[in-house]
């Protein structure tokens, strides 16, 4: 079945640095999610890619879809300690079920 | 606007009790429902999910049952919980190409 991987598994950042975190799939997909958990709470639907190669920005936030539609990444500029949480990529394949990566816990120091 | 509810927050059961989960969702209708398992390693497992009333497709075999006996509502279930079973249970809706919206999910422990 589709496996997604996601590293890191943690990262700790000083407050300021950049943050990025890779997504790869074992299939193409037709779509790649990524959401955001904080400490104790649910998780929030940040954004969707759908195109190959596109790329979103959020503010601080940027994401990429891969070429091949099989790869992402997430990479936050100027980390604050707000960006505190789990980031999960999820990548939805051709029967519409997204499988979860395990997720990147950022902390990050002030 | 759509919102998603689930309770309880918090479920201290014993070993061996029953279990339901409850989960509705408002502001849309046909919606498709999931539950997910987070276990302490932060992986979101799919257990079930459901495209409509008394459709429902099991993902992992276990102890636990799902049904969807409304069009909004999605409940989960177990006749006997096991240790194993411990964790955080979110419930979600979406559909096709659009972010998925989690319940703010039950943290059950299974003593």
């Amino acid at each position: 079945g589709q496996q997604v991987m996601q590293i890191p598994q943690y990262q700790h950042v000083q407050e300021g640095e950049d943050f990025t975190t890779y997504c790869n799939s074992s299939t193409t997909l037709s779509n790649i999610q990524w959401y955001k958990q904080r400490p104790g709470g649910h998780p929030v639907f940040l954004i969707q890619l759908v195109k190959s190669g596109e790329v979103k920005k959020q503010k601080r936030l940027t994401f990429q879809f891969g070429e091949a539609k099989k790869n992402s990444s997430l990479h936050i500029t100027a980390t604050q300690t707000t960006d505190v949480g789990t980031y999960f990529c999820a990548g939805e394949g051709s029967n519409y079920k997204l499988t979860f990566g395990k997720g990147t816990l950022l902390t990050v120091n002030p | 606007s759509q919102t998603i509810h689930q309770w309880p927050a918090t479920l201290v059961q014993p070993v061996g009790s029953p279990l339901s989960l409850e989960c509705t969702v408002e502001g849309t209708s046909n919606p498709n429902l999931y539950w997910y398992r987070q276990a302490a390693g932060r992986g979101l497992q799919l257990l079930f999910y459901s495209v409509g009333i008394g459709q429902i497709s099991s993902e992992v075999p276990q102890n636990l049952s799902a049904s969807r006996p409304q069009d909004r509502q999605f409940i989960l279930s177990s006749k006997k919980l096991l240790l194993s079973d411990s964790g955080f249970y979110l419930c979600a809706w979406g559909a096709a190409n659009y972010g998925y919206t989690f319940g703010s999910g039950t943290r059950l422990t299974v003593v």
